[in-house]
């Protein structure tokens, strides 16, 4: 268990829709990273927080949305879903320091159909 | 821009048969070199950081190593349980703290 939660760890929906994957970074961690990892592309980065605020950008499209809230949980906002969406998502977490080891939760699954 | 290439893509191992998975960066500014196991439908395991050429760390039947522009994971008489894919990742001193993965080794080892 790395300390890092994430939910759902499943979820369904419809193209089109809306969804928010929420994640609990590992107790004393102020730096929160978003990936998705699909079949064919691998994990890729999609943004980082640390400590509220936004700290790197990676491959996230404009309908993509995250935020780390005051007591530093984050959510991951996907809207006017597709089908390419489909991938599962991972949230991690470290201290914020170059470096530090980088946690990963058990990620949630989506699927869009 | 930074880049990660894992290789082989896929291995496939007797038990006890030893070998090394290769990772291959370009990255400016390498803050770190992190490898990773990852079982199917799970979140990455943290195995290994690197920070620096000529650097070795070891767990259980795996080392790693670094040189400036690779690094290795070798693996010693390796057990069916150590089937997983395997991702190697750097930090690069211009992308905040965020990792950029490489595509991954996928092992199994058969008994």
């Amino acid at each position: 268990d790395s300390g890092v939660t994430q939910t759902p760890k499943h979820l369904i929906t419809a193209t089109g829709q809306r969804v928010t994957l929420r994640c609990s970074p590992r107790s004393g961690d102020l730096s929160v990273y978003w990936y998705q990892q699909s079949l064919d592309q691998g994990l890729q980065f999609l943004i980082q927080y640390y400590n509220g605020e936004e700290r790197a950008k990676g491959n996230i499209l404009e309908r993509f949305s995250a935020q780390q809230f005051p007591d530093l949980h984050s959510e991951l906002n996907l809207s006017s879903l597709e089908l390419g969406d489909s991938a599962l998502y991972f949230c991690a977490s470290s201290v914020g320091r170059v470096g530090n080891t980088i946690y990963f939760g058990e990620g949630s699954w989506l699927t869009v159909v | 821009e930074d880049q990660v290439t894992q290789s082989p893509e896929a291995l496939r191992l007797q038990e006890g048969e030893s070998s090394s998975l290769n990772c291959s960066y370009t990255v400016s500014g390498l803050r770190g070199l992190f490898w990773y196991r990852q079982d199917p439908g799970k979140g990455p395991e943290f195995l290994f950081t690197l920070y620096s050429a000529g650097e070795e760390k070891e767990k259980e039947r795996l080392k790693a190593t670094l040189t400036k522009k690779e690094s290795f994971l070798h693996i010693t008489a390796p057990k069916p349980e150590d089937s997983a894919t395997y991702l190697c990742a750097v930090q690069a001193a211009n992308s905040g703290y965020a990792l950029n993965f490489g595509k991954g080794t996928s092992l199994l080892v058969t008994p």
